[in-house]
């Protein structure tokens, strides 16, 4: 089975300033999808970025980045330009490539809780 | 465009009732999956549909079910209430292949007292 592991618990970031979230997982796998959501106090988990484990280059989304290393399993997640409204949980998540059993969903880590101060 | 709808918001029951909880995803979705978020637990996975089929279930007892209807729309029950069950049931949804992400609701607080 897959595991997700987000070993900072909470972080804090000036506004304006640079942030990354660490992320490591394991699998047998070589190719699976990785994800960051976000999920603010309102509770709605929002997709930020996600990445193919066969594409090379890393993810971009406006602000967000990630720093994909297959082969020391590591998807970080880089932050720019914090905003008030980046201020939410962070989690990274898994998701096997292949159809029938254990296809199809999401493996979880424990998240990171993300503060932006003003 | 309407995003996935989880109807109740918030829902509480005494131990040993049922309960039924209703996810509308978005228009023209067709995969659903449900998720139990609890602070000990985190975010685990329940099931997953795919046109009304359920294409894979979580390691959860037989006391949580789910079905999806024709328009895609899907509901999770869970039998028997234990006090264990409070916790939030996220649900979401995808237009085709999950691996492009899914759109997830506010979820179901739901307290089990």
């Amino acid at each position: 089975a897959q595991t997700v592991t987000q070993s900072q618990p909470e972080m804090s970031v000036q506004e304006a300033e640079t942030v990354t979230l660490s992320c490591t997982y394991d699998t047998s796998e070589s190719n699976y999808y990785l994800f960051w959501y976000k999920q603010p106090p309102s509770r709605q988990m929002i997709l930020v970025i996600r990445q193919e484990a066969y594409k090379q280059q890393n993810a971009t989304e406006n602000r967000f980045s990630v720093n994909f290393q297959k082969a020391a399993k590591s998807f970080s997640l880089k932050i720019s330009d914090s905003q008030l409204g980046d201020t939410a949980m962070y989690f990274c998540a898994f998701m096997n490539s292949y159809s029938g059993a254990g296809s199809y969903q999401l493996t979880f880590g424990k998240g990171t809780k993300l503060s932006v101060i003003p | 465009k309407a995003g996935v709808t989880q109807t109740p918001r918030y829902l509480i029951k005494t131990r040993g009732q049922q309960v039924t909880l209703s996810c509308s995803p978005i228009s023209g979705h067709r995969s659903v999956s449900w998720y139990q978020q609890t602070p000990g637990q985190g975010l685990q996975f329940l099931f997953e549909y795919f046109s009304e089929t359920q294409r894979n279930k979580g390691n959860f007892p037989g006391r949580f079910s789910g079905r999806q209807f024709s328009n895609s729309r899907s509901e999770m029950n869970v039998s028997t209430l234990e006090l264990g069950d409070s916790a939030l049931y996220l649900c979401a949804s995808s237009l085709r292949n999950p691996n492009y992400g899914y759109t997830f609701g506010s979820g179901t607080r739901l307290t089990v007292v």
